[in-house]
This record gives structure tokens, C-alpha cells and sequence, in this order.
């Protein structure tokens, strides 16, 4: 059974940085590809980071361009994400999702994290 | 950015009827669309892909159609079940956008 749980969420002020993680278990990990989506609270979905399987490529949306950076662990199975310079607009619930090794779409996913950034 | 309309934003039916989720791209996306379920406490989970074609474990009562920019998600024979927050996703171009969702209440 394909599993992704995210950890490192939590009350941060503006300004500072946090790091998220997300151990995947189930499936094969360093062959998939993976990705981080949020949602604010009472919002809609959107997409943050993208990370090809082998960790080469990374993708982000303009909105965290240089603020954000994916990464992973394939020997721990685990994908993670830097933030910094985070803001109040940052506050959401951040999951975790595996993409397919097709197209970007999002298979399976976590179930979240909530990040509350806040003085 | 590709921009996603989805309509209704909410929706109430009953138990054993059919709803309409409609999903309206700023432009032509192909087909590279994605549907997905939101439940509270629950994982999302993917229900359709390239637009019509039923990820592994979703039941027939589910279908999507389109391409191009108008897609419609399908649900025939509502189960209790089904009453869920829905999303479409593009997938034509980065960066990746979603719907604002449509939430599916019992009537």
C-alpha cells in the first residue's frame, strides 16, 4: 500500500524558514517522480514543487521561485521541502504527492501538514 | 497561466442522482486534465486522468468527457459516498493550476 506522510509543519513568523518532510513507503521511491501542492485555509489547490525521480530536475511556480526548494532521499525514501522567507500568504496545509512517471498528474497523495506563518 | 473555471462552486443533490462538475480552461489544454476528491481526513484522491480515462479503483459511476478547453466530470447514481470537495487539475503546461473546486453537499 503506497504511503505518504508529511511531518515538520507548525507556527513560524515571518520571515523564517521550515523544512517539511515526507516519508513514502509501498513503492518503489527513487522511481517516481514527486511533488508538494498547499492549500490555504478555505481554498483551492496549488501546485508548489515538482522533483524528477533522480532529484535532477526541480520546477517551481513564480510564487515561491527562490523562496522554496524541493529535494530528496531516495535511500531514505523521503522528500522534502526547504521554505524560507516564508510569509503569511505561506499558511496552508502542504501535502505531499506522488506524480506518475507519465504526465503531471498526481496519483497518490498525504494527507498534510499545516504550516501557520504568523507573529 | 492556464486558468481553471470550474461551476458550480457548490452543489446539493441526492442520493441517487446525477451531477454535472464542469471545468473550463483559458486555453486549449488537449486533453491533459485530471479530476480529483477531497474528503476531510482523508488523502485526496485521483479519479480520472487524460480528461476521460477512470484511474484504477474508481467505480463506472464516475466519467469524464472534453478537450480542448470544456471539460464535465459525471457522476451517475450518487452513493453517500461521493459527497466530497472535487478538483480539476491541467497538466498541459507548468505551472500546474487547479480549480477552485466545487463542493457536493446532500440535499
Amino acid at each position: 500500500e503506497v504511503q505518504l506522510v508529511e511531518s515538520g509543519g507548525g507556527l513560524v513568523q515571518p520571515g523564517r524558514s521550515l523544512k517539511l518532510s515526507c516519508a513514502a513507503s509501498g513503492f518503489t521511491f527513487s522511481s517516481f517522480p514527486m511533488a508538494w501542492v498547499r492549500q490555504a485555509p478555505k481554498k483551492g489547490l496549488e501546485w508548489v514543487a515538482s522533483i524528477s525521480s533522480g532529484g535532477g530536475g526541480t520546477y517551481y511556480p513564480d510564487s515561491v521561485k527562490g523562496r522554496f526548494t524541493i529535494s530528496r532521499d531516495n535511500a531514505k525514501s523521503t522528500l522534502y521541502l526547504q521554505m524560507d522567507s516564508l510569509r503569511s500568504e505561506d499558511t496552508a496545509s502542504y501535502y505531499c504527492a506522488r506524480r506518475t512517471g507519465r504526465a503531471y498528474y498526481f496519483d497518490y497523495w498525504g494527507q498534510g501538514v499545516m504550516v501557520t506563518v504568523s507573529s | 497561466d492556464v486558468q481553471m473555471t470550474q461551476s458550480p462552486s457548490y452543489l446539493a443533490a441526492s442520493p441517487g442522482e446525477s451531477v454535472f462538475i464542469s471545468c473550463k480552461a483559458s486555453k486549449s489544454i488537449s486533453n491533459y486534465l485530471a479530476w480529483y476528491q477531497q474528503k476531510p481526513g482523508e488523502a485526496n484522491k485521483l479519479l480520472i486522468y487524460s480528461g476521460s480515462t477512470l484511474q484504477s479503483g474508481t467505480p463506472s459511476r464516475f466519467s469524464g468527457s472534453g478537450s480542448g478547453t470544456d471539460f464535465t466530470l459525471t457522476i451517475r447514481n450518487l452513493e453517500p459516498e461521493d459527497f466530497a470537495v472535487y478538483y480539476c487539475q491541467q497538466y498541459y503546461e507548468k505551472p500546474l493550476t487547479f480549480g477552485s473546486g466545487t463542493k457536493l453537499e446532500i440535499k
